[in-house]
């Protein structure tokens, strides 16, 4: 069973183009979460879906991203007009639903895109 | 708002020391608690997850304990490695949504 997949892992745009990253969940899960760790700052929640749902999203730049997640396929957060302060490392983490087995509402991590604009 | 703190940023110990790694959150309305670990340049693994109701999980020379009413957590490293050498991050899940929020982390050093 893999884990929480996402590409690219390292990504570079130069300012004002967009980027798009991908995140796929651990099979079986329903529930996808983003997250974003500034250089030497702490994660910080972004958004939070479920198939075809964006169920909290206050984490959120107002402008410029977007996330979703459709019913086929990846996770896709869009991030448009970069700017230098884009710059950061992007989690994706995935949780099973609420009525499966297992520790309720654990998260699983995927390894990380890693955005650079120049 | 909640606030997540760990004491301290920074550990450098020898090789085979049992060491406490401290995380603070100020709601203790949570659902539960994760330690990760984070190594330079990687993504989040998961150590040990702790419900509101429990009050400590071990996993291999790793115990947590969890004192919700106080707002306390600690991570507890026996008999370090120099492959423990990684950052490590306290999370909460509050029980008003999915979301969880991160301390900064402690950045450890097993030194040979």
């Amino acid at each position: 069973n893999a884990g929480v997949m996402q590409n690219p892992r390292h990504l570079v745009r130069r300012r004002g183009q967009e980027a798009r990253l991908r995140c796929s969940p651990m099979k079986g899960h329903s529930h996808v979460y983003w997250y974003r760790q500034l250089p030497e700052e702490g994660l910080k929640f972004m958004v939070y879906l479920q198939k075809e749902n964006i169920i909290d999203e206050s984490g959120m730049p107002k402008e410029r991203f977007s996330a979703e997640f459709p019913k086929e396929g990846p996770s896709i957060l869009r991030i448009q007009q970069v700017v230098r302060g884009d710059s950061a490392a992007y989690f994706c983490a995935s949780s099973p639903p609420k009525t499966s087995g297992g520790p309720r509402n654990e998260q699983f991590f995927g390894p990380g895109t890693r955005l650079t604009v120049l | 708002k909640q606030e997540v703190t760990q004491i301290p940023a920074a550990l450098s110990v020898p090789e085979g020391e049992n060491l406490v790694l401290n995380c603070s959150f100020t709601d203790s309305a949570i659902y539960n608690l994760q330690w990760f670990r984070q190594d330079p340049g990687k993504g989040l693994t998961s150590l040990l997850l702790i419900q509101s109701s429990q009050r400590e999980q071990t996993s291999g020379r790793l115990n947590a304990s969890l004192d919700k009413s106080s707002g306390r957590s600690t991570l507890y490293i026996a008999a370090s490695q120099p492959g423990d050498s990684a950052t490590y991050l306290c999370a909460v899940l509050e029980t008003s949504g999915s979301r969880l929020t991160f301390g900064e982390g402690t950045q450890l050093t097993v030194n040979p």
